[in-house]
């Protein structure tokens, strides 16, 4: 079973659609994060959420918005998509213990491209 | 803020030792990660270091020196499979875990 599962892998939409990706995982993780990888492969914090709580939000268009239904599901969406939101974005999980390797795992990531 | 550094791009020899260097410059400390990451793929975690010192497994170590804000990453009899990006990673407050830009390491034959 895959751990940190997101669907879809691959998305191809116009500009000023809208769009969502859904992001689970099976492992009783605590947190969960959205990482957006760009183009020069720079992989960047977005969103973190800890048992369905918003902890994180770095400067992110208010065109993103996640929603946490329950703790093992973080998913995304996107409003009146751009040319510079195509990127890899990437579903993760921690389980946040004082003291101890919070290793991360990540899903396999979506493919995002905006044509 | 966090800040981290690493160089973008290393080429070593197959059967060699390479060093991947990253510093940083955090506000809150609680461990710092490596990954690594093959063209196309998910990030892979490789190694976690929250006390000073060399945490050393199989042909991978890792050295974290909290007071200098430097880790470094070594990998030992170097494989052609070895062709990745190595991303340094730093755990802030609040679980936000920060990623560095990426080294891109090149095993050449």
């Amino acid at each position: 079973d895959t751990a940190v599962s997101q669907t879809p892998k691959y998305l191809v939409t116009q500009m000023g659609n809208d769009k969502s990706i859904k992001c689970e995982q099976n492992l009783g993780h605590d947190t969960m994060y959205w990482y957006k990888q760009d183009s020069k492969k720079f992989l960047k914090i977005m969103f973190s959420y800890n048992n369905k709580e918003l902890i994180i939000n770095e400067t992110v268009p208010n065109r993103f918005s996640p929603k946490s239904p329950d703790k093992a599901h973080l998913n995304l969406h996107i409003n009146s998509l751009e040319l510079g939101d195509s990127a890899v974005y990437f579903c993760a999980s921690s389980q946040d213990r004082q003291g101890l390797g919070n290793t991360i795992y990540f899903g396999e990531g979506s493919w995002l491209t905006v044509v | 803020g966090q800040n981290i550094d690493q160089p973008t791009e290393m080429t070593a020899t197959e059967g060699a030792i390479v060093q991947i260097n990253c510093t940083y410059q955090t506000s809150g400390f609680n461990g710092l990660f490596w990954y690594q990451q093959h063209a196309g793929e998910t990030p892979t975690f490789l190694s976690y270091n929250v006390l000073d010192g060399l945490e050393e497994k199989g042909r991978f170590s890792s050295f974290l020196s909290r007071s200098k804000g430097y880790s470094y990453l070594l990998l030992k009899e170097l494989q052609m499979k070895d062709s990745a990006s190595y991303l340094c990673a730093v755990k802030g407050g609040y679980q936000k875990v920060t990623f560095g830009t990426g080294t891109k390491l090149q095993v050449i034959p």
